[in-house]
């Protein structure tokens, strides 16, 4: 079946470490997107890349970093430089600029839960 | 920027009633995309339903429809004859068509919609 995975389901930090948060999708997608979501919050953009090796910051891009190396994959580093990275993270994809499909509609993963100790 | 308003933090609705979630938006941009997402207890997003800005025609997608009014930046969702599944978080998010349409999502803070059996 095809679809986002999101590993892990649930991740522990400690004040200070990084952590990688991996996010993988087999629809052939070539935009990928990092959302985070807080409680009585939306989803705000973190980071998206429309294109292999190529990435651009969201509305909230600090403290985080990307890498976009392989199609499938668009994983994102929490960095200490983070202040409050306690929150749930939803990665997604979309069809191409100019893909098939009027409407470019983004597919979400199942998010992971990071907490900060 | 574009903002995206939900006025409604919690809404209550018998079984089998309909309901309306009121969405409004801010943009300069004259074509875009419009979009409900629903977030269930699992928090996996789903879309519901989306619409294209130079569409007068309003989307519908069997139990669930939108007023969509462009000249006063308001895209409300009607659900009819609500089931207890309808029972989740839905999100309005517009997203430019500026560029092909691959950037990212920008959300409302979403509205809590409660189904009284």
């Amino acid at each position: 079946d095809g679809g986002i995975t999101q590993s892990p389901k649930y991740l522990f930090r400690k004040e200070g470490q990084n952590v990688t948060l991996s996010c993988e999708q087999n629809l052939n997608h070539d935009a990928m997107y990092w959302y985070r979501q807080d409680p009585g919050q939306g989803l705000r953009l973190i980071y998206y890349s429309q294109i292999v090796n190529d990435f651009q910051k969201g509305d909230i891009a600090e403290g985080y970093s990307v890498s976009r190396e392989k199609k499938e994959s668009f994983p994102l580093t929490v960095t200490s430089a983070q202040k409050n990275p306690t929150a749930f993270y939803l990665c997604a994809s979309s069809t191409s600029i100019g893909g098939t499909g009027p409407y470019n509609e983004q597919f979400f993963g199942p998010g992971t839960r990071l907490t900060v100790l | 920027a574009q903002t995206v308003t939900q006025s409604q933090p919690e809404m209550s609705v018998q079984e089998a009633e309909t309901v309306t979630l009121s969405c409004t938006y801010d943009t300069s941009e004259s074509d875009y995309y419009l979009f409900w997402y629903k977030q269930p207890p699992s928090r996996q997003m789903i879309l519901v339903i989306r619409q294209e800005a130079y569409k007068q025609q309003n989307a519908t997608e069997n139990r669930f429809s939108v007023n969509f009014q462009k000249a006063a930046k308001s895209f409300s969702l009607k659900i009819s004859d609500s089931q207890l599944g309808d029972a989740a978080m839905y999100f309005c998010a517009y997203r430019s068509a500026f560029g092909g349409g691959a950037d990212g999502l920008t959300f409302g803070k979403g509205t809590h919609l409660i189904i009284q059996p």
